[in-house]
Parts: structure tokens; C-alpha cells; sequence
């Protein structure tokens, strides 16, 4: 089974620290994806990487950026941390571009005080 | 770029009875329609998917419509059960399975006793 895994189920952060979120796939999957979730606006995409130390962005890519060096890993960096981040934060990845179904890690919830 | 809307947002239905969630997309360029269903807690799981040359999919008591010409989508869960309550998002993408997705905002399904 593939395995996207989150290490930081639970954070609480102060207003200006900066944040990083890990995630990890364990399937040599070439895609990677950062989303946002938030109530009643559904998962919206921050940054994605096709590939390592590629990367692109999403629809709501403003106060983070993200690092690629190896191809499990993908790190989602918030510089300065601000109260409307605070939100769940999700990891994703697929094989590759051809098909393959997105596979979704359980989650990290931010709370930035 | 790509839009999609979902509805309902609550959907309450009595055990056994048939659920419906409706989708409508944007981009007609769009040719991937997975289905998610997030339990509390955890991250969103794929439970069915549809590419643009079907019209629909079926995986037992779950089943999927397309009409491309419309631009809408629908999930069916037929002989509902307590265990299917949950979050369900539909999503849309262009590039294949493995390009980003575009996620509606989601649909809370009780299913009561």
C-alpha cells in the first residue's frame, strides 16, 4: 500500500515563527502536492513538484514556500507564520503524470496563536 | 482555470436509502473525476473515479456519472449504511490522473439510524 506519511499530526505555533511541514511517500512516486483545507472552501492547492528541486504553484501559493531535495520528500515552509494559517494542512502524491490516482497523507493541523 | 462546484453541502438520509452528490465543473479540458470520502481525522481517501471517454462506473454500491456535455458529474450510494457517513469531495483535473486536482468544497453525509 502506498504510504504518505505526515510527521506532525498536531503543531501550535506563535504569530512570525517559521514552520516547516514534512511529508514523506514511500512508493517512488514522481508527484507531490501540498493542499489547504479549510471549512466549506474544500482542498485547495498551495505548491506541487513533479519532480526534485522542481516545483510549481498552486492556486494559493502566498506566505509559503516548499523544498524538494529528495524525491520522497516534500516540505511545505511557512516564513513568517500568521493567525489565518491556522488551518489542516494536507501531502499528497502520484506515480507520475499518466493516470495514477493522488494518495493522501492523514494530515497536520496548524494552529498559529 | 478550473472551477468546481458541489452540492449539497449537509446531506442527512436514512440507513438504506440512496444518497446523491452532484458536481459541475468548468474547463471542458478537464478528463479526470475522482471522488474522495474523508472520515474525521484522517486524510481523504479515493473511493471511485471516472475519465472522460465513460460515462459511468460502478463499484458496488457506489457509482459515478459523467456528462461531459453539461459538465457535471454525480456520485450515487445506493443502500446507505451508518459507516458511509463521512465527507465526500469531488475533484476534476486535466493532466490525467497525476496532474493537480481541483476539489469541490464538500458534501457532510449522515447517515441515520
Amino acid at each position: 500500500d502506498v504510504k504518505v506519511t505526515q510527521s506532525s499530526r498536531y503543531l501550535v505555533k506563535r504569530t512570525g515563527e517559521k514552520v516547516f511541514l514534512e511529508c514523506v511517500q514511500d512508493m517512488d512516486h514522481e508527484n507531490m502536492f501540498w493542499y489547504r483545507q479549510d471549512p466549506g472552501l474544500g482542498l485547495r492547492l498551495i505548491y506541487f513538484s513533479y519532480d526534485v528541486k522542481m516545483k510549481e504553484k498552486g492556486d494559493i501559493p502566498e506566505g509559503y514556500s516548499v523544498s524538494r531535495e529528495k524525491k520522497e520528500r516534500f516540505s511545505l515552509i511557512l516564513e513568517s507564520a500568521s493567525t489565518n494559517q491556522t488551518s489542516m494542512y494536507l501531502c499528497a502524491s502520484s506515480r507520475d503524470n499518466s493516470g495514477n490516482t493522488i494518495y493522501f497523507g492523514e494530515g497536520s493541523w496548524l494552529t498559529v496563536v | 482555470g478550473e472551477n468546481v462546484e458541489q452540492h449539497p453541502s449537509t446531506l442527512s438520509v436514512q440507513e438504506g436509502d440512496s444518497a446523491v452528490i452532484k458536481c459541475t465543473y468548468s474547463d471542458s479540458a478537464s478528463n479526470y473525476f475522482p471522488w474522495y470520502k474523508q472520515e474525521l481525522g484522517k486524510g481523504p481517501q479515493l473511493i471511485i473515479d471516472i475519465r472522460s471517454n465513460v460515462g459511468e462506473k460502478k463499484d458496488q454500491r457506489i457509482a459515478v456519472t459523467l456528462n461531459k456535455t453539461a459538465k457535471h458529474f454525480s456520485l450515487h450510494i445506493t443502500e446507505t449504511q451508518p459507516e458511509d457517513s463521512a465527507v465526500y469531495f469531488c475533484a476534476a483535473s486535466k493532466g490525467g490522473g497525476g496532474n493537480k486536482l481541483t476539489f469541490g468544497t464538500g458534501t457532510q453525509l449522515k447517515v441515520e439510524l
